[in-house]
């Protein structure tokens, strides 16, 4: 489909263990953003790519945290050491381009997530 | 602190009635404002939107209210159909960043036969 894809839906890793989340924005689309959405919550900004450049990271909740988008195009959020406090749903969403001072918003489309659960 | 506020957690509405969902904010630099639809095991799916320098933008059935003032926004959905049950999440975003979205904790609508 011509959608944000994720993978995997479902992921369940053991405490310690490192896990990879992959995202595949729309084809074309500039900006790329990770959110993370924990039970009960709305989902919140962890990092920001534009094309590859990785321009904000503020959310980041630790340093296990790493993102990636080194052609531009699929992001990869990886996460070391995974504790219980991980276990959410990780949603990727993807915009033509970004915002900025004097542009127009551009609509983010949201992928259907990875739920992550570490035991 | 939340800067976006939902604080109904849920709301249960007839078809064929009108919805209101409800949604503070508290940061001033916010510009931008968004109703996004969730399904379970499904992400947000954009619906609506409203830029500050108006205070109704209507879509069909759905209507976003803005006042300003009162930091405060309003989804009118009617009439309301059982397909519009959901969770509802309100975002904003500020004009200067990356369009970063800032949610609620969302409101989950029941709407009945």
């Amino acid at each position: 489909g011509a959608g944000v894809s994720q993978s995997p839906r479902y992921k369940v890793a053991k405490r310690g263990q490192d896990v990879a989340l992959r995202c595949d924005p729309i084809s074309g689309h500039v900006s790329l953003f990770w959110y993370q959405q924990a039970l009960g919550q709305g989902p919140e900004f962890l990092t920001y790519f534009q094309n590859e450049a990785q321009l904000d990271k503020s959310g980041l909740p630790s340093d296990r945290f790493f993102a990636e988008r080194p052609e531009g195009s699929v992001s990869t959020l990886k996460i070391q050491r995974t504790q219980q406090e991980d276990s959410a749903v990780y949603l990727c969403a993807s915009s033509f381009l970004g915002g900025g001072a004097g542009l127009s918003y551009n609509e983010q489309f949201f992928g259907p997530g990875t739920r992550l659960t570490v035991l | 602190d939340q800067q976006v506020k939902q604080n109904s957690p849920s709301l249960s509405v007839q078809e064929g009635r009108i919805s209101i969902l409800n949604c503070d904010y508290t940061n001033s630099m916010f510009d931008y404002f968004l109703w996004y639809k969730k399904y379970p095991a499904e992400g947000p799916t954009f619906l609506i939107s409203i830029s500050s320098i108006k205070d109704k933008n209507e879509d069909g059935r759905f209507t976003v209210f803005l006042n300003k003032s009162a930091k405060h926004l309003s989804l009118h959905i009617v009439p309301s159909q059982p397909g519009d049950s959901a969770v509802y999440f309100c975002a904003a975003s500020e004009r200067s960043g990356y369009s970063t979205l800032t949610f609620g904790k969302g409101t989950m609508l029941l709407v009945s036969p």
